[in-house]
């Protein structure tokens, strides 16, 4: 069964900052791993689907990277603005090429002005 | 990124009434939809998978007969919550799969059961 863990829980940081958050998983035979970011009382916003023949994904400040032979991920955030406060989520497949996706509880971001 | 829409987007209703939550992919077919819950500063939990043209198949301990799900073109699913009680309450989220395993999102349904 496919865990996913995220460390920090929580992070808070000045504006400016560039920052890594980290995503740990179980099940390595994952085909693809995606990020969200879930605003208070909101749905998901997808921010990036990387695929298992990929290391790196980017979309402007953001840039996923993935390892699966030692289970991880990680979201790297350049130069945090207050928008970017939200809950992060990493989500990759139940097992293998599954299309149900197993979250962990994420990482809170707040980022001051 | 492609769009998901959900209605409504907040519903009370008394308990022992049916409810019923839409979730439209507005600008890609989908065959597959999910269903999810949220409980308050919980990980989502996925309810069931919806298929266009088939039965959902539902998770380890969800009442099909209490989540009904019915997934009748590419572009619509519904979820219909019956005979609603207290704690049914909670924030319902749809997902829609593109044909790159991508998922997105609807805005998610308040239900608060009174």
């Amino acid at each position: 069964k496919q865990e996913v863990t995220q460390i920090p829980a929580a992070l808070s940081v000045p504006e400016g900052e560039n920052l890594v958050l980290n995503c740990s998983f179980t099940d390595s035979a994952i085909y693809n791993l995606q990020w969200f970011r879930q605003d208070p009382g909101k749905g998901l916003t997808s921010l990036l689907l990387i695929q298992s023949s990929q290391r790196e994904q980017t979309s402007g400040r953001l840039n996923a990277s993935l390892d699966k032979s030692s289970g991880r991920s990680t979201l790297y955030i350049a130069a945090s603005q207050p928008g970017d406060s939200a809950t992060y989520l990493c989500a990759p497949p139940y097992q293998g090429g599954s299309e149900k996706l197993v979250f962990g509880k994420g990482t809170k971001l707040t980022v001051n002005p | 990124g492609a769009v998901v829409s959900q209605h409504p987007s907040r519903v009370i209703c008394k308990s022992g009434t049916s409810v019923k939550i839409e979730c439209r992919s507005l600008d890609f077919q989908a065959t597959t939809m999910f269903w999810y819950r949220q409980f308050p500063k919980k990980s989502l939990m996925l309810m069931a998978t919806s298929n266009e043209g088939s039965k959902a198949t539902y998770e380890q301990g969800v009442e099909k007969d209490k989540f009904l799900i019915n997934h009748a073109s590419l572009t619509l699913s519904t979820l219909t919550v019956t005979s609603a009680h207290p704690e049914d309450s909670s924030f319902y989220i749809c997902s829609a799969r593109r044909a790159n395993n991508e998922q997105f999102f609807g805005p998610g349904t308040r239900l608060t059961v009174l």
